[in-house]
């Protein structure tokens, strides 16, 4: 069965500092890992999308890595703000890109 | 470019009770997604269209949910009759092609919060 794994599933950080975020998957074959995060009473957008051969890319202060040989990415956060208080989800789509597994997701508070 | 847009958004109703959600994808987009996100948890797929026909809908509890999009565009899903376990986000989602979905962005609505008393 497939699955998406996030950890942790809160975390609170002060502004200014990195975070990481974890996601486990086993979701197989792998075609492309997502980060989405979703604001408080939005729907999630997209933040990076990486495929197979990809193991970084960023998005302004957001990194994330992927190692497809161990499954695992990490979502970095560097120089947290305030507005980066979210849920942040990890979403993992098989081979033929016909089966989304989205993982629950990390809560991240920054706090002044 | 207009976003997905969803209504309402938030209802309130008792259990037995009927209701209805809106979708209005970004225009052009032929791919369009309803999934149900109870709180603390990641969304869960219910159905995707594929213009106006159904690609998945293997998770959607069919004996209560129903959705359609008759001519393509606009999408409604249905519950009836609702159960408490039904309270959640319903979000919609839409996608420009499904062909791309392996490197394809979907863009969510705002959702629409559901709670059954």
């Amino acid at each position: 069965k497939n699955q998406v794994e996030q950890s942790p599933q809160s975390l609170i950080i002060l502004e200014g500092k990195n975070c990481t975020l974890q996601c486990n998957y086993t979701v197989s074959p792998f075609s492309n890992l997502r980060w989405y995060k979703q604001d408080t009473g939005r729907g999630p957008v997209s933040l990076t999308i990486m495929t197979f051969s990809e193991n970084t890319k960023s998005n302004g202060r957001y990194t994330a890595t992927l190692d497809a040989d161990t499954k695992q990415s990490s979502l970095h956060i560097t120089a947290s703000q305030l507005s980066d208080s979210a849920s942040y989800i990890c979403v993992v789509s098989d081979n033929a890109g016909n089966m989304l597994t989205f993982g629950g997701g990390t809560r991240l508070m920054v706090k002044p | 470019e207009a976003g997905v847009a969803q209504s309402p958004r938030y209802k309130i109703i008792e259990k037995r009770q009927s209701v209805a959600f809106w979708c209005n994808p970004i225009s052009g987009h032929a791919t369009l997604y309803w999934y149900q996100q109870i709180l603390g948890q990641g969304p869960k797929l219910l159905i995707q269209f594929q213009n106006n026909g159904v690609v998945d809908d293997s998770q959607l509890p069919k004996d209560r949910f129903s959705a359609e999009r008759l001519k393509g565009v606009d999408s409604t899903l249905k519950i009836q009759p609702a159960k408490l376990e039904d309270s959640a986000v319903y979000l919609c989602a839409s996608s420009l092609d499904l062909q791309d979905r392996g490197t394809d962005t979907q863009y969510f609505g705002p959702g629409t919060r559901l709670t059954v008393l």
